[in-house]
């Protein structure tokens, strides 16, 4: 699976739109972009995934650049419930492990 | 919709002891995960099941057994736990098809002594 790089963390202002960028510059051709969060004592949280084209769901919208080699994971009004951590992970249709970095720590300021 | 469920949510024993962690998932979801999280290693999958009786080895199996005698259960085995077994346990499952996303339980804390 490829590797991603992304920022250690980030802060937002509640109400505006959080954008957490992550870097996949080995990403090959099958493999998926996933995000996840992880608020503090919970489970991880599915958000999106994409493969080529861009994503919306009713949680955030997923670009992924033409060349594949990085994508931003938008969340368009952050709330303080938005807090977490969030995961990039790149992820080969051959595999079934999720590989989770350390992941960009959201903070969200009221 | 109940989802995915672990049991316990918290659970202390003593070196030695066979403990359990149970999962149960109601979506019918033929894939189901067992990870284990830990301070500087993130997430690191222990085992995995594609359907009934089929299961398989993840990353970090050693010293875990697991059974999947039907599609909904996922049972997590230490038979002789140890100190270095103490970890926060994730319980995840998903659909066929690896471009299908994963989904989790909220976790067993277990502490081992």
């Amino acid at each position: 699976d490829a590797k991603t790089t992304q920022p250690t963390s980030m802060d937002c202002a509640e109400g505006r739109a959080a954008n957490l960028p992550c870097n996949h510059s080995t990403i090959s051709g099958n493999e998926y972009v996933y995000w996840y969060r992880q608020i503090h004592s919970q489970g991880p949280q599915y958000i999106i995934h994409g493969l080529k084209n861009n994503e919306t769901n009713e949680m955030a919208s997923l670009i992924i650049t033409e060349d594949r080699k990085s994508s931003t994971l938008i969340l368009p009004h952050a709330t303080l419930r938005d807090t977490a951590v969030y995961y990039c992970i790149v992820r080969s249709q051959s595999r079934n492990q999720f590989y989770f970095g350390t992941g960009t720590s959201l903070t969200v300021i009221p | 919709d109940a989802g995915i469920t672990q049991s316990p949510r918290y659970k202390i024993t003593e070196t030695g002891r066979q403990v359990t962690l149970m999962c149960h998932q109601t979506w019918s979801h033929s894939y189901m995960f067992w990870y284990r999280q830990d301070l500087g290693h993130g997430l690191r999958l222990i085992y995995y099941s594609a359907a009934a009786d089929i299961t398989d080895k993840g990353e970090v199996p050693d010293g875990y057994v697991v059974s999947r005698s039907k599609t909904e259960n996922f049972p997590l085995t230490l038979e002789s736990a140890t100190r270095s077994q103490t970890s926060v346990y994730f319980c995840a499952s998903s659909e066929g098809g690896s471009n299908q996303p994963q989904h989790f339980g909220d976790g067993t804390r277990l502490s081992i002594l």
